[in-house]
């Protein structure tokens, strides 16, 4: 079946490292990557998402690319600040992105200390 | 716009009763997802609905159902409650454009089973 394997599971960086997430998927037909950020006792939040016709996506410190012949993607933010600690999920559709489900990774608890 | 709705925000129950919790979609969003997060499961894909009728479903045995109604709200049930349905239900919507992906959740309900 689809499978999203998310690495790593815990960072932790000092304020204004940049940190990496990774994720690797199974499904071929996936063609949408979204990345949300689940802070404590809230929903996921999306914050970025990359389709497969690009292989990067900037949004002011946040950036995505994907590699599609490796099936894999990163999450990339730089100058992290105290605001960016949360639980980091990746995602990938069950086939074509026009559905509703969506396969997520495990989640990294990323920590930046001040 | 107001965000995705859920109501009630957190239950207790006890094994063996039934629960209905009910999700809001984003106004003009037509397509309602539903997803269990535990702590040793991540986040689960439930049902997908679409205009009244089912599209998607994941893997969860029978005692969880849902329904969607006209105005594009969605309910979910589980019935026979078992300590181990004790999670975070998130649900997500959709604006169901062919080329629309970008799903968004609400604050999920938290439910404990006693």
């Amino acid at each position: 079946g689809e499978n999203v394997e998310q690495h790593p599971s815990t960072l932790s960086v000092q304020e204004g490292d940049s940190a990496v997430i990774k994720c690797t998927y199974s499904d071929s037909a996936s063609n949408y990557f979204p990345w949300y950020k689940q802070e404590l006792g809230k929903g996921p939040q999306l914050i970025i998402d990359i389709r497969s016709n690009v292989g990067e996506k900037k949004d002011q410190r946040i950036a995505v690319t994907l590699n599609k012949t490796a099936k894999h993607f990163s999450l990339h933010i730089t100058e992290t600040q105290p605001e960016d600690s949360a639980v980091y999920f990746c995602a990938a559709p069950h086939g074509s992105g026009n559905t509703g489900k969506l396969i997520f990774g495990q989640g990294t608890t990323l920590q930046v200390k001040p | 716009k107001a965000g995705v709705t859920q109501t009630p925000r957190y239950l207790i129950k006890t094994r063996g009763q039934q629960v209905t919790l009910s999700c809001s979609p984003i106004s003009g969003h037509r397509s309602v997802s539903w997803y269990q997060q535990t702590p040793g499961q991540g986040l689960q894909f439930l049902f997908e609905y679409f205009s009244e009728t089912q599209r998607n479903k994941g893997n969860f045995p029978g005692r969880f159902s849902g329904r969607q109604f006209s105005n594009s709200r969605s309910e979910m049930n589980v019935s026979t409650l078992e300590l181990g349905d004790s999670a975070l239900y998130l649900c997500a919507s959709r604006s169901q454009g062919a080329t629309t992906y970008e799903q968004y959740f609400g604050p999920g309900t938290r439910l404990t089973v006693t």
